[in-house]
């Protein structure tokens, strides 16, 4: 059971919206940077989003992040098939002392 | 270009240790704090480790705690991961990961896992 909660999975239609919510508490979220990642299977994780909305450089601007309270999202638009991949959210817990990963969402383009 | 590149890999039994490396090229490694993120068969992201850039400063999981060793050696761009104890549900793809952002904690370069399998 991961600290962070995320949907197992979502699905949404080519060139339409998706959210994926990450749901934590004052320890975790509340109180640190969401980090947003990217994983097709097989291969290594891809940073999306740091700082809760940050885009690094070279990531598309259809990937979004925002953060209220003790939760986050991370929004695509204009959803493609190579979007297709695993999402997670990270940050640190402050009870733990180490850095927390949600579940994982799967998103499926239609 | 960054690279990271995980080795050490392979099969392990209960009780056993193995010795994961991470060499890193393309920055300056000695001024990056790193981590080790294991991924289970079928399962998500698990983080397991972090040292500090000099290396004086880790923090661990519970789940590897007395049992897994951080280190590392700026002089040569290596990461480490000692690993003792093993354990079944220890079988993973293991990872290191470099903190690019360190305020914030988000790991900005990965590299391609080495797989780990502990099975008598």
């Amino acid at each position: 059971q991961s600290v962070l909660t995320q949907p197992p999975s979502v699905s949404e239609a080519p060139r339409q919206r998706v959210t994926i919510s990450c749901s934590g508490s004052s320890s975790n979220i509340g109180n640190n940077a969401v980090n947003w990642y990217q994983q097709v299977p097989g291969k290594a994780p891809k940073l999306l989003i740091y700082y809760d909305t940050l885009l690094p450089s070279g990531v598309s601007d259809r990937f979004s992040g925002s953060k209220s309270g003790t939760s986050a999202s991370l929004a695509i638009s204009g959803l493609q098939s190579d979007d297709e991949a695993d999402y997670y959210c990270a940050t640190w817990d402050d009870s733990l002392n180490g850095v927390v990963f949600g579940g994982g969402t799967k998103l499926t383009v239609l | 270009e960054v690279q990271l590149v995980e080795s050490g890999g392979g099969s392990g039994q209960p009780g056993g240790s193995l010795r994961l490396a991470c060499v890193a090229s393309g920055f300056t490694f000695r001024k990056y704090e790193m981590n080790w993120v294991r991924q289970a068969p079928g399962k998500g992201l698990e983080w397991l480790s972090y040292i500090s850039s000099s290396g004086d400063t880790t923090y661990y999981a519970d789940s590897v705690k007395g049992r897994f060793t951080i280190s590392r050696d700026n002089a040569n761009n290596l990461l480490y991961l000692q690993m003792n104890s093993l354990r079944a549900e220890d079988t993973a793809v293991y990872f290191c990961a470099r903190e690019g952002f360190s305020a914030y904690i988000a790991f900005d370069s990965w590299g391609q896992g080495t797989q780990v399998t502990v099975s008598s």
